[in-house]
């Protein structure tokens, strides 16, 4: 039963071109959040999809925006990329239950993406 | 959600119990207590959660105080291999409504672990 993976594992990119990571979720799970994780830091909150709708969001800006496909799996896309946004990022797979969102999250090993 | 509180880091020895503290004095009713690890490169594993009473799995065992506001992480006997960044994260559970589950994050505890 395979886990959560993320795609590419490694990317570089310019400043101020445009990326695309993947997710393929756990088998049986529906949710899909997004973490960024910069270094030395715990991992923030970017968003989560359900049912192919960005169900809530965190602090980042429009730059940052996703998609979630009907086999639940998602992408993630960032416009303009800055400096700033070089960090590892995770996707986490969990399953609605009951019509709560409290089952574990399983996270991905991430996708490293460095801006230079 | 509530804030929680850790210490930065910690040593234990190969074999011995791994006691990880957390404070979460404003921990509301609808909030669990979450327990996640992350080692190096990798992404964060799920340890264990729990609302009031301890729990144990194959992983640990989570003890939560009586008025809610304090819990321990315990691992048995640590290895090597349970050297990682320790998280505790107190989760809003609600059905419906406006809680769809996010985790925030905070600094983690560092556990290390030597023989």
């Amino acid at each position: 039963d395979a886990g959560v993976t993320q795609s590419p594992t490694h990317l570089i990119k310019t400043r101020g071109q445009q990326v695309t990571l993947r997710c393929s979720p756990k088998s049986g799970h529906d949710t899909v959040s997004w973490y960024q994780q910069a270094l030395g830091q715990g991992p923030q909150f970017i968003f989560q999809y359900y049912e192919e709708e960005e169900r809530q969001r965190g602090n980042f800006p429009d730059r940052f925006s996703g998609h979630q496909f009907p086999n639940y799996s998602s992408e993630l896309n960032v416009n303009a990329l800055l400096l700033g946004d070089s960090a590892l990022y995770l996707c986490a797979s969990s399953r609605r239950q009951g019509g709560a969102y409290n089952s574990p999250l399983h996270f991905g090993n991430g996708t490293r993406l460095t801006v230079t | 959600d509530a804030k929680t509180t850790q210490p930065p880091s910690m040593d234990c020895a190969e074999g011995r119990a791994a006691n990880l503290p957390c404070n979460h004095s404003t921990i509301s009713g609808n909030e669990y207590v979450y327990w996640y690890r992350q080692i190096h490169s990798q992404g964060p594993q799920y340890i264990i959660h729990g609302l009031k009473n301890n729990e144990t799995n194959e992983m640990a065992s989570l003890i939560i105080t009586e008025d809610r506001k304090s819990s321990t992480l315990i691992l048995p006997h640590a290895t090597l291999r349970d050297t990682a960044v320790y998280y505790c994260i107190v989760r809003v559970i609600t059905a419906g409504g406006t809680s769809y589950g996010k985790l925030t994050f905070g600094q983690g505890t560092i556990l290390t672990v030597h023989p």
